[in-house]
C-alpha cells in the first residue's frame, strides 16, 4: 500500500501564529485528502486537493483559515492560520490507494495550541 | 454517503472472536461497505470492504446480509493489539465519512 510520511508528528504553537503540515506519498495520487481530529472526537474532513486545482473546502471550513497547496500529484501542505486553543487536534492526511481498494492515511499531526 | 449506526463500545476476551455490527438501512446500491480502525494516537487503518458479498482477508471477515442494510466485522481471535476505534463507513468512491465508531477493548 501506499507509504504516507507527514511531518511534523507533533507541535506546540502559540496562539495567533500558523503552522503548515507536509505530507509526501512515496506514489502518484490524483487526490489528497485533509482531515481533522478533534480530542475524543472522530474524523471530520476539511478538504479535498487535486493537483492544478484550488481545493474543494467542507462545510465549516473556509480556505482563509486553511490553505492548501497541492504543488505535485505527491505532496501538499496545510496550513493551520492564526491558530486558537479550538483549533488544538490532530491532523491527517488520506490518499486513495489502488493496492488496498480503500485509504490510506498518515500517522497525523498532533496540534497543541497554547 | 450513507450514513451507518454502531455500537459506542464492546468488549472482547482475548482470543475469543469480536464481531462487531454496523448499520446502515439507507445504503445505496453502488455504495461499498468499509471498515476502518484507529488505534490510540495512530492514523486510521483500512481493515476490509464489501459490496455485497462477504469477503476475508488476513485481518477479518466482513459479512454483509442479503439486503445490504447492515454488516457484521469479525475478528476471529482478538487480541490486545486490536483494542482500538472501530469504523464502518459507506462509501461510493468519493472521500469517506466517519461515524462515530465503536471503541473495542480486547481484555486478557
Amino acid at each position: 500500500s501506499a507509504v504516507i510520511s507527514q511531518k511534523p508528528s507533533r507541535d506546540i504553537c502559540q496562539r495567533g501564529t500558523s503552522l503548515t503540515i507536509q505530507c509526501q506519498v512515496d506514489s502518484q495520487v490524483t487526490m489528497m485528502f485533509w482531515y481533522r481530529q478533534q480530542p475524543g472526537q472522530s474524523l471530520t474532513l476539511i478538504a479535498t486537493a487535486n493537483q492544478g486545482s484550488e481545493a474543494t473546502y467542507e462545510s465549516g471550513f473556509v480556505i482563509d483559515k486553511f490553505p492548501i497547496s497541492r504543488p505535485n500529484l505527491t505532496f501538499s501542505t496545510l496550513t493551520v492560520s492564526n491558530m486558537s486553543p479550538e483549533d488544538s487536534s490532530i491532523y491527517l492526511c488520506s490518499v486513495e490507494d489502488q493496492d488496498v481498494e480503500g485509504y490510506t492515511f498518515g500517522s497525523g499531526t498532533r496540534l497543541t495550541v497554547v | 454517503d450513507a450514513k451507518t449506526t454502531q455500537p459506542t463500545s464492546m468488549d472482547c476476551a482475548e482470543g475469543r472472536a469480536a464481531n462487531l455490527p454496523c448499520n446502515h438501512s439507507t445504503i445505496s446500491g453502488n455504495e461499498y461497505v468499509y471498515w476502518y480502525r484507529q488505534i490510540h494516537s495512530q492514523g486510521p487503518q483500512y481493515i476490509i470492504h464489501g459490496l455485497k458479498n462477504n469477503e476475508t482477508n488476513e485481518m477479518a471477515s466482513l459479512i454483509i446480509t442479503e439486503d445490504r442494510k447492515s454488516s457484521t466485522l469479525i475478528l476471529p481471535h482478538a487480541t490486545l493489539r486490536d483494542t482500538a476505534v472501530y469504523y464502518c463507513i459507506v462509501n461510493a468512491g468519493n472521500m469517506l465519512t466517519f461515524g462515530g465508531g465503536t471503541r473495542l477493548m480486547v481484555k486478557p
